[in-house]
């Protein structure tokens, strides 16, 4: 049974807007969660984190939020770019000793120009 | 450059052959991990070496070996393996007892089994 997952597998978004990845997950227990963006032949880069502390994180174009109560988290992406086409993962660990994380399917983005 | 290295990057295999996977972190990072990529999967966690001590078992088959001699290099042994385990096997490291845990990736090791 998956404890993270991305529902959509795919997104099309129009450059200049804004893209919104989801993620939903089934454990109580996590309160670390982990965005990851994947190019092809290229393995997974750290993109932004938020912990179950907050339910706001911003780094530049990039925003997590995160709705403990829901088990919801979401990347907002604005504006979206042609570089930003990518795989996003979204990951979730019980902060504790050594992460474990649990990965989600991951969702393709694809920024139209 | 994430400061994880692996090799090989390719690597097609038999059944009946023995290959490793290596991996080799630069980030003075103490827990290094081995994932699995297949297709249309989540990256699956295989183990976890904290201190070179072997922490996480994923319920790995044992035809999968891992070894970490020390904190900054990581093996995979292969034993015959079965086409089904072909896949992208990606190595990450972390510092445990870091504020962020985040997990930096190699560029993964594409292994294909015939």
């Amino acid at each position: 049974d998956q404890q993270v997952k991305q529902n959509s597998p795919s997104l099309s978004v129009q450059e200049g807007r804004i893209s919104i990845l989801n993620c939903d997950y089934t454990n109580s227990m996590f309160d670390y969660f982990l965005w990851y963006k994947k190019y092809p032949a290229e393995g997974p880069t750290f993109l932004i984190s938020i912990s179950s502390i907050k339910d706001k994180n911003e780094d530049g174009r990039f925003t997590v939020f995160l709705n403990k109560s829901a088990k919801h988290l979401s990347l907002h992406i604005v504006p979206s770019q042609p570089g930003d086409s990518a795989v996003y993962f979204c990951a979730a660990s019980e902060a504790s000793g050594t992460y474990k994380y649990i990965f989600g399917t991951g969702t393709r983005l694809k920024v139209l120009a | 450059e994430t400061g994880v290295t692996q090799t090989p990057r390719h690597l097609v295999m038999g059944m009946t052959n023995k290959k490793s996977l290596k991996c080799e972190q630069h980030l003075g990072h103490n827990a290094m991990y081995w994932y699995k990529q297949s297709a249309k999967k989540p990256l699956e966690l295989m183990f976890v070496y904290n201190f070179k001590e072997q922490t996480e078992n994923n319920s790995v088959p044992s035809r999968f070996s891992p070894e970490c001699p020390n904190s900054s290099h990581l093996f995979l042994h292969l034993h015959t393996l079965q086409p089904e385990d072909s896949a992208l096997y990606l190595c990450a490291s972390s510092q445990d007892g870091a504020n962020t845990g985040e997990l930096f990736f190699g560029e993964g090791s594409r292994l294909t089994v015939l």
